[in-house]
C-alpha cells in the first residue's frame, strides 16, 4: 500500500517568490494534516482537513499561507510571498476515521534565500 | 509555558541500558497521547499509543499520569537501532489542539 506522497522533496527559492507543496494522502484516509517542522523542533500543526473541510486552520498564517483540498483527496499548501523564516520542512500526514495514528509523508524541505 | 515540554537531551546510553523519557503537558483536557519516533532527516512514525492503564510493546513501555500531567516512555535493553528522536504528542480533539513536543534525542553507543 502506498504511503503519503509529497512533492517536491526539496525546494530552494528566493524570498518574495511563491511556492506550492502537494500532498496525496493514503487512499481512504479522510483526515489530512499539514505541519511545519523547524530544525530541532517538533512538528507544528498548520491546518487539519476532514474530507474537503478545513476543521482547524487557526495556526495557519493567513496573510501569506493558503491551503486547499478541493475534492477531499489530495491537497496543496501555498506560500506567497515566501520569507526567510519560512525555511523549514513541511510535512503532510493523513489518518483514518479512528484518528489514532497519523501517517506522515517524507516532507518537503524548503529553503528560502 | 509551552503546551508540551520534553527534555531535548541528548541521551547517550550504552547498549543494553534502560532509558526513560518524560513529557509534560499543560492542558488537563487532553485526551489522546502518543509517542512517535523520528530518524534523522526522516518523517515521524508512530511508536505507540499511551493509555492510562499503561502500554507495553516488547522493550517499550509507555505510561500516562493524568494527575501530574505527564507521559513517559521506557526503553529496556537498548539497541543501536533505537537511536533516534522521540516525540510525544498530546491531543485534545474537541478543540483541535494537536501538540508535538520538541523531541528527545537518544543515541545508543556500542
Amino acid at each position: 500500500e502506498a504511503g503519503v506522497v509529497q512533492s517536491p522533496r526539496y525546494k530552494i527559492i528566493e524570498k518574495k517568490q511563491p511556492v506550492a507543496f502537494w500532498c496525496n494522502p493514503i487512499s481512504g484516509h479522510n483526515t489530512l494534516y499539514w505541519y511545519r517542522q523547524n530544525l530541532g523542533q517538533g512538528p507544528e500543526l498548520l491546518i487539519r482537513y476532514e474530507n474537503e473541510e478545513a476543521v482547524d486552520d487557526s495556526q495557519l498564517p493567513k496573510d501569506r499561507f493558503s491551503a486547499e483540498r478541493l475534492k477531499g483527496v489530495d491537497s496543496t499548501l501555498k506560500i506567497q510571498p515566501a520569507e526567510l523564516g519560512d525555511s523549514a520542512v513541511y510535512l503532510c500526514a493523513s489518518g483514518g476515521l479512528d484518528n489514532n495514528e497519523q501517517f506522515f509523508g517524507p516532507g518537503t524541505r524548503l529553503t528560502v534565500l | 509555558r509551552k503546551e508540551v515540554e520534553q527534555d531535548p537531551g541528548p541521551f547517550n546510553v550504552p547498549e543494553g541500558a534502560t532509558v526513560a523519557f518524560n513529557c509534560t503537558y499543560s492542558n488537563s483536557a487532553s485526551q489522546s497521547f502518543f509517542w512517535y519516533r523520528q530518524d534523522c532527516r526522516k518523517e515521524p512514525k508512530l511508536l505507540m499509543s499511551v493509555y492510562s492503564s499503561g502500554n507495553e510493546d516488547g522493550r517499550f513501555t509507555a505510561q500516562l499520569n493524568r494527575a501530574s500531567q505527564y507521559i513517559s516512555l521506557l526503553i529496556r535493553d537498548s539497541k543501536l537501532s533505537d537511536s533516534a528522536t522521540y516525540l510525544c504528542v498530546v491531543i485534545e480533539w474537541g478543540r483541535n489542539q494537536f501538540y508535538f513536543g520538541t523531541g528527545t534525542s537518544l543515541t545508543v553507543i556500542p
